[in-house]
């Protein structure tokens, strides 16, 4: 069965770090991958979507992935954190693997960014 | 544009209550139509989605039930609530016919069983 693991649950960094969210799957063939992010008060919100082709991909926000199949990885990365970042984010794979958005979330990871 | 909208916001039900959420999306026809959950410690789950008025496929066996009267109507449903179906509910849809289309969701229930 598929499944997404990103292990860490609360991460805190400074206003002006750089950031790296990880997320590992478990699926058999080529992923679907997915970014959201969700902002206190706000609903859930697409970052980024990997299907095929380049292996980093640009989100909004400043946000970017690397697709790494043989470390079954898709981590979020940031170069520079703002504050109004803090938020969660949650990755996701689709399970039927044919873009039907039949999505599997990871538990999630909770950002808050010192000032 | 396309909205999707998801009422009430809040809710508080004793055990053993029944349940009614609705979800409308507005801006395009024939989408695909999603329920998600998520319990506390959990990540969303996936627990209805539907291609098409009355063609609704259930992930996990539980205690809810979907309907989709209308094209852009999605309905969750319980007869009999349990404590364990406490959670954020989320409606999702995404404009059918293009698989690179993006899902949207809906601003949520809070879902509290008594």
């Amino acid at each position: 069965a598929q499944s997404v693991t990103q292990p860490d649950i609360h991460i805190t960094v400074s206003e002006g770090a750089s950031l790296e969210l990880r997320c590992n799957y478990s699926y058999g063939a080529t992923p679907y991958l997915f970014w959201y992010v969700q902002s206190p008060g706000q609903g859930l919100q697409l970052l980024l979507k990997y299907f095929s082709g380049d292996t980093l991909v640009q989100g909004i926000k400043g946000f970017e992935a690397e697709f790494k199949r043989s470390q079954s990885s898709f981590n979020l990365r940031k170069p520079s954190v703002h504050w109004s970042d803090a938020a969660e984010y949650s990755c996701a794979v689709d399970r039927s693997g044919a873009g039907s958005y039949q999505l599997t979330f990871g538990k999630g990871t909770k950002l808050s960014v010192i000032p | 544009s396309q909205t999707i909208h998801q009422w009430p916001a809040t809710l508080v039900q004793p055990v053993g209550s029944p349940l009614s959420l609705e979800c409308t999306v507005e801006g395009t026809s024939n989408p695909n139509l999603y329920w998600y959950r998520q319990a506390a410690g959990r990540g969303l789950q996936l627990l209805f989605y539907s291609v098409g008025i009355g063609q609704i496929s259930s992930e996990v066996p539980q205690n809810l039930s979907a309907s989709r009267p209308q094209d852009r109507q999605f309905i969750l449903s319980s007869k009999k609530l349990l404590l364990s179906d406490s959670g954020f509910y989320l409606c999702a849809f995404v404009t059918a016919g293009d698989a690179y289309n993006e899902q949207f969701f809906g601003p949520g229930t809070r879902l509290t069983v008594l």
